[in-house]
């Protein structure tokens, strides 16, 4: 079965302080790996994916398939990363639908 | 590109009717349409995969004919809450992903749809 964990509901930080959201995964097949992100008022949108290997407003996040484990890292925050963050999984063995963490909202605090 | 639009943004109903919800690919055709629901300070809960031209597919515990679900073409599909009760009240989204992208997994999500039971 798919499933994502996020352990955090909620975690604050100064601006200019490291972040890191965990983001753990059970899947029996190869997964593939999304982190979603929704600012105030604003619909859920892709921030970044781990095929891309890419780096998104600042924020990067590696796939550790020996931990299983996705976790969002940014060196600096910013106020407007403020927001809630979603952690996500999908895989061709379960028809590529899409499976939502419980979500994180990081405020950063200035 | 890739707006993906609901309607209503919300909606008020008595208890007993239902209730329709679009979802609309405005700039893109969607090979595929997933349907959520999210209850308050929870996270979005798969309800169904809607596919134009065949039946939608239902998560485990979802009731398909309480739930109707139709994908009328590659722009469209629509969520109708058949004679709701209150505890169907939640925040629906819906949410599409790109023909021309395939199966990527990157999806496009609507504003959602706030529906209250009276």
């Amino acid at each position: 079965a798919q499933r994502v964990t996020q352990p955090e509901k909620l975690l604050s930080v100064f601006k200019g302080a490291p972040v890191e959201l965990k983001c753990n995964y059970s899947y029996s097949g190869s997964p593939e790996l999304f982190w979603y992100v929704q600012y105030s008022r604003q619909r859920l949108q892709l921030l970044l994916r781990h095929i891309s290997r890419e780096s998104i407003k600042g924020f990067t996040a590696d796939l550790n398939k020996g931990e299983t484990s996705f976790h969002l890292k940014k060196p600096f925050a910013q106020e407007e990363d403020s927001a809630m963050y979603y952690c996500a999984l999908s895989g061709r063995e379960y028809g590529n639908k899409l499976v939502f963490g419980a979500g994180t909202i990081l405020r950063v605090k200035s | 590109g890739a707006v993906v639009s609901q309607h209503p943004s919300w909606v008020i109903c008595k208890s007993g009717t239902s209730v329709k919800i679009e979802c609309r690919s405005l700039d893109f055709q969607a090979t595929t349409m997933f349907w959520y629901r999210q209850f308050p300070k929870q996270s979005l809960m798969l309800m169904a995969t809607s596919n134009e031209g065949s039946k939608a597919t239902y998560e485990q515990g979802v009731e398909k004919d309480k739930f109707l679900i139709n994908h009328a073409s590659l722009t469209l599909s629509t969520l109708t809450v058949t004679s709701a009760h209150p505890e169907d009240s939640s925040f629906y989204i819906c949410s599409a992903s790109r023909l021309e992208l395939g199966n990527t997994g990157e999806l496009f999500f609507g504003e959602g749809s706030r529906l209250t039971v009276l």
